[in-house]
């Protein structure tokens, strides 16, 4: 079975400034899909980044983007000029292609990051 | 517009009934899932199915059961048999394999 590890239950970062989240996966598959989806207070599930395991390319979405490894099975999500709005929980998940049946997305424990002026 | 309606949003039961919380999605989606989420625990996976018809058991399915008669409808029952069914429930739907997963707003069910 397929386990994530989020090592930093909480996190704070100064407006503007840079942040890193860091995440680390078991498996034993060769081809998969890594995730960061961010949970504001409202709740919402939105998808910050994903990253296909065949890519030696790491992800990018404006302001984050990923330091994706491998061989150490490490997938840190780093957000640049950080917002106010970017305070949420962040969830880093792992995928599985499976045939025949719906590819199951594993979760880590989450990450609650606080923006602060 | 297309999404996934969760309803209702806040949802409260006594022990020992059952209760069932519908999710519906017009994104012409194939795979649908069901998630709880507890606190300091992430989302663990209930349900999942790629068809109609055919449904799987996740990680944590004791207590709970679904149904998918229509493509667009995934509801999931709690029975009384789930012993902690006070949680966050979120469903969420995929086009295929190594897409992301869409979700829903969630429903808060309480049970006293």
């Amino acid at each position: 079975a397929q386990t994530v590890t989020q090592s930093q239950p909480e996190m704070s970062v100064q407006e503007a400034e840079t942040v890193t989240l860091s995440c680390t996966y078991d498996t034993s598959e060769n081809n998969y899909y890594l995730f960061w989806y961010k949970q504001p207070p409202s709740r919402q599930m939105i998808l910050v980044i994903r990253q296909e395991a065949y890519k030696q390319q790491n992800a990018t979405e404006n302001r984050f983007s990923v330091n994706f490894q491998k061989a150490a099975k490490s997938f840190s999500l780093k957000i640049s000029d950080s917002q106010l709005g970017d305070t949420a929980m962040y969830f880093c998940a792992f995928m599985k292609l499976s045939t025949g049946t719906a590819s199951k997305l594993t979760f880590g424990t989450g990450t609650r990051l606080q923006v602060t002026l | 517009d297309g999404g996934i309606t969760q309803s209702p949003k806040y949802l409260f039961r006594k022990e020992g009934q059952n209760v069932t919380l519908s999710c519906e999605q017009n994104l012409n989606h194939d795979a649908m899932y069901w998630y709880r989420q507890d606190p300091g625990q992430g989302l663990r996976l209930i349900y999942y199915s790629q068809i109609v018809n055919d449904f799987q058991k996740g990680d944590i399915a004791e207590g709970y059961s679904v149904s998918r008669e229509k493509k667009e409808s995934f509801p999931l029952t709690v029975t009384s048999a789930q012993k902690n069914p006070t949680a966050f429930y979120l469903c969420a739907s995929s086009i295929s394999g190594g897409a992301p997963l869409h979700f829903g707003n969630g429903t808060r069910l309480t049970v006293t």
